[in-house]
């Protein structure tokens, strides 16, 4: 079974702050994904990475994909009361021609404050 | 466009009963899933489909079925419920992996809460 844990768990910071988000494995992915949850909503892809060391940028959403595909990083520039809600890292495998399984993360709840 | 949509929204059942929560998409997407979300433990996959009249096992199967008699529409049954069963349901669907890697979004709908006492 593949795990993903993510750190922190929870964290509260106030507005302006930067914060870096991580998701370890022991497991290669061919794939990573970011997703925000906000309350009483499912979650929504923030963005997809599928080569090691590979750096994609969503405004001040930075995220990386390591080398061996196994771990990535969301790291959060300037947070502001927006970008609050649950953060989910999911990896992805090809487990028939065309279709992808996700595995997901355990989730890092933020709360950014004014 | 609806996206993916659930019904019902809530649900308390009491031990031993049944249910069926059924989800609907309108993209046109091939691929099916429901996820159980619970704390600390992100979603996990129950059942999932590749296709209409195809489902499979996920990473929970166990007190669940599913059907997927519809391209646009999966249901997922609990026959006989259990307080462990007590959770968030999540449906989601999504198209065929390609190299365009924004098929590998899942489309998720807005979540089915479900108390079991």
């Amino acid at each position: 079974t593949q795990l993903l844990e993510q750190s922190p768990q929870f964290l509260s910071i106030q507005e302006g702050e930067n914060l870096t988000v991580y998701c370890n494995s022991s497991s290669v992915f061919s794939s990573l994904q970011w997703y925000r949850q906000e309350p009483g909503e499912g979650p929504v892809l923030l963005v997809t990475v599928v080569t090691g060391g590979e750096v994609k940028k969503l405004k001040r959403l930075t995220f990386q994909f390591g080398d061996a595909r196994k771990d990535s990083s969301l790291h959060i520039t300037a947070a502001q009361p927006g970008d609050t809600g649950l953060y989910l890292c999911a990896g992805g495998d090809v487990f028939t021609g065309t279709a992808s399984k996700l595995t997901f993360g355990t989730g890092t709840r933020l709360q950014v404050t004014l | 466009n609806a996206g993916v949509t659930q019904t019902p929204k809530f649900r308390v059942l009491k031990t031993g009963q049944s249910m069926t929560l059924l989800c609907a998409q309108d993209m046109n997407h091939e691929y099916m899933y429901w996820y159980r979300q619970d704390p600390g433990m992100g979603l996990r996959l129950i059942h999932y489909s590749v296709g209409e009249g195809t489902t499979a096992k996920g990473e929970v199967p166990d007190g669940y079925n599913v059907s997927r008699l519809k391209k646009q529409n999966f249901l997922l049954g609990l026959e006989s419920a259990a307080p462990s069963q007590t959770s968030v349901y999540f449906c989601a669907s999504s198209n065929p992996w390609n190299l365009d890697r924004s098929s590998y979004e899942q489309y998720f709908g807005p979540g089915t809460r479900l108390t079991v006492t």
